[in-house]
Parts: C-alpha cells; structure tokens; sequence
C-alpha cells in the first residue's frame, strides 16, 4: 500500500492476556521503528528494525514485550502478560533512509483492562 | 540519552495570531524534525534540518535549527483553525543513525 498500515486500530484486553500488534511498512523501507504514546504525552521509542535485524532493543519496557520483522517487511510486537500500564497508543514507522524521516501509520489503541 | 524538551506545553490562540514553538537539548543532533500529530492520527513529517542555522519554511511555517544544532524553533504566521494538534519536534541521537528522540510536544489550539 502507500502508507504504513497497523492492526487492528483499537484492541482490548484483560489483564493478563497476550496480544500481537502488526505493522505492514511501506514496500521498499528498510527500516521499521515501533513508538509507544500514553495519553497526552510524547513519542517513547521501543525498537527499531534495520533489514530484518533489530540493533537497538533498548527501548522495550520489559522481557515481556518483543518484536520480530520478517522478509524486511511485515513486523509483529507482541505483549505478553498485559498490565494495565501497558494501555498506550502503540505507533510503527517506517522510513527508507537515514535522515529521511519517518512515515508513520494511525497506530493501535491498545487498552488493558 | 539525550532529551528534548518543548514549550511551551500548551497554546491556545486566536485565528490570525502568529506563535513560536521551542525545542531545546543541553546535546547536539545531527539533524532534526518537526512533525504535527492530530486525534487518532500518526505523527506526520513536516520538515527535516540536518544544517546549523539553517532555516527553511512551508507556506506559513517557518523552521530554524540551532547555530550549534541543539535547539530549534517552528513559527506560525496567522495561524488558522487548521494549524491545530499536537507538534512534536524529533532529534537523531547520532549522524548516520535512524532512531529518532521524540520532544515533549505542544498542543496547539486555534480557535476560528
């Protein structure tokens, strides 16, 4: 497609469950970036894919959040064990170069009850 | 890790009125960007600095990064109803890196 898609756009869960968050990038962008956004508050960044590859995981909050990319395209973060502060705004990017910027998509409304 | 910080944190102003944005790090970027951000929306680039001092503009928008590249600044001229949502101003950590600090962000009002 022409932009980065995300799904699904809104997700709730209870506490306690897994869930699997999925970004489709734009066709040809080699690196893919996954940002967490709480309410009213700016972007935290979580990982960032280069290829297939993942040179910086310092972001991710905890072992119970991991991600994977496969054929330098589709990526999945997955949350396992929710907790209610796990409830954000859950925003993938993609961009083709550096210092290109980034193309974000509408992001997954997550919401752990 | 280095941090960005804006101000102010909240603007509400009347159609017609200019306002400026700051964005301020005690460290040096590579290059820097400014993205805007509406309800249930992505953030979506507006513009990239990659040169100390350098100044660019976008119709009624005007940008400038930071003679030393660790701050800049985002001016509205006449802002309309349209201008508003959330800016958010986003520095490399390191040149040739892809990862991006986000900015504390303003949330921008403008009221018709």
């Amino acid at each position: 497609g022409a932009g980065v898609s995300q799904s699904p756009s809104n997700k709730v869960t209870e506490k306690g469950k897994d869930v699997e968050l999925r970004c489709d990038p734009i066709s040809g962008h080699t690196a893919l970036y996954w940002y967490r956004q709480r309410l009213g508050q700016g972007l935290e960044f979580l990982i960032y894919f280069q290829g297939n590859s993942a040179p910086d995981k310092s972001g991710l909050p905890s072992d119970r959040f991991s991600a994977e990319r496969t054929g330098e395209s589709v990526s999945t973060l997955t949350i396992q064990r929710t907790q209610q502060e796990d409830s954000a705004v859950y925003l993938c990017a993609s961009s083709p170069r550096i210092n290109y910027g980034y193309t974000f998509g509408s992001g997954t409304r997550l919401t752990v009850v | 890790t280095q941090l960005l910080e804006q101000s102010p944190q909240f603007l509400s102003i009347q159609e017609g009125e200019n306002l400026t944005v700051y964005c301020n790090s005690s460290s040096v970027f590579s290059s820097l960007q400014w993205y805007r951000q509406e309800p249930g929306e992505g953030p979506v680039l507006l513009v990239t600095v990659v040169t100390g001092g350098e100044v660019k503009k976008l119709k009624r928008l005007t940008f400038q990064f930071g003679d030393a590249r660790k701050d800049s600044s985002l001016h509205i001229t006449a802002a309309q109803p349209g201008d508003t949502g959330l800016y958010l101003c986003a520095g490399a950590e390191a040149p040739g890196t892809y990862k991006y600090i986000f900015g504390t962000g303003t949330r921008l009002k403008v009221l018709a």
